[in-house]
């Protein structure tokens, strides 16, 4: 069965810094991918998604993510956060042709100072 | 185009009471899921349902739970008599017509708190 693991449970920044969220998944085949930003008191949103072609991704907010095959990574990064971006961040791995198969991270907890 | 509604966002529910959670989908999608979230955990599948049609309900608890998307009317998730254990948000997303490309889109939530 698949996984996905986010191994940041909670990141802390002041304004400016740049932002890399790591994510890895474990499934054999063909994966569509996503993240979803979590604020406070709110729901999910969709940031980016990945389903073929260029394996660098742009999102919504200035937010990127890319997609490396060999590592089986989908890490989400944004060159200068700001407060604004304080959130849950979510990814999110589904099989190609299996919609429902949906399998989410644990989340990481971005905090941003500043 | 409204986005996925859930309904109601919070709701109290003393032990052993039935709650009942209800979510429409964006206009144009056929396909329901629900998902529930622990503090401090990710997001846990429950139910995909299609209209009048439960597709996989792999991760739903096999006692007190029940999901059903009627040919009218919005989905209904049902948790009868609930615990403690039963306190958490729990989320609608919706997605279009089932192409291998579909996203889906999710709902504010409904909080749910058992005294």
């Amino acid at each position: 069965a698949q996984s996905v693991s986010q191994h940041n449970h909670h990141v802390i920044l002041s304004e400016a810094a740049s932002l890399e969220l790591g994510c890895n998944y474990s499934y054999g085949g063909t994966v569509n991918l996503f993240w979803y930003v979590q604020y406070p008191g709110q729901h999910l949103q969709l940031l980016l998604k990945y389903f073929s072609g260029d394996p660098l991704v742009k999102g919504i907010k200035g937010f990127e993510a890319e997609f490396i095959k060999s590592k089986f990574s989908f890490n989400l990064r944004k060159p200068s956060v700001q407060w604004s971006d304080t959130a849950e961040y979510f990814c999110a791995v589904n099989p190609r042709g299996n919609n429902n198969d949906m399998r989410f991270g644990a989340g990481t907890r971005l905090t941003v100072k500043p | 185009n409204a986005g996925v509604m859930q309904n109601p966002r919070h709701l109290v529910r003393r032990r052993g009471q039935e709650a009942r959670l209800r979510c429409s989908p964006m206009k144009g999608h056929s396909h329901v899921y629900w998902y529930r979230q622990l503090p401090e955990e990710g997001l846990k599948f429950m139910v995909y349902l299609q209209k009048e049609n439960i597709i996989d309900e792999s991760g739903m608890p096999k006692e007190r739970f029940s999901a059903e998307f009627p040919k009218e009317g919005p989905s209904i998730l049902r948790i009868q008599q609930v615990v403690r254990g039963d306190s958490a948000a729990y989320f609608c997303a919706s997605s279009g017509p089932g192409t291998t490309t579909d996203t889906q889109y999710f709902g504010p939530g409904t909080r749910l708190t058992v005294l």
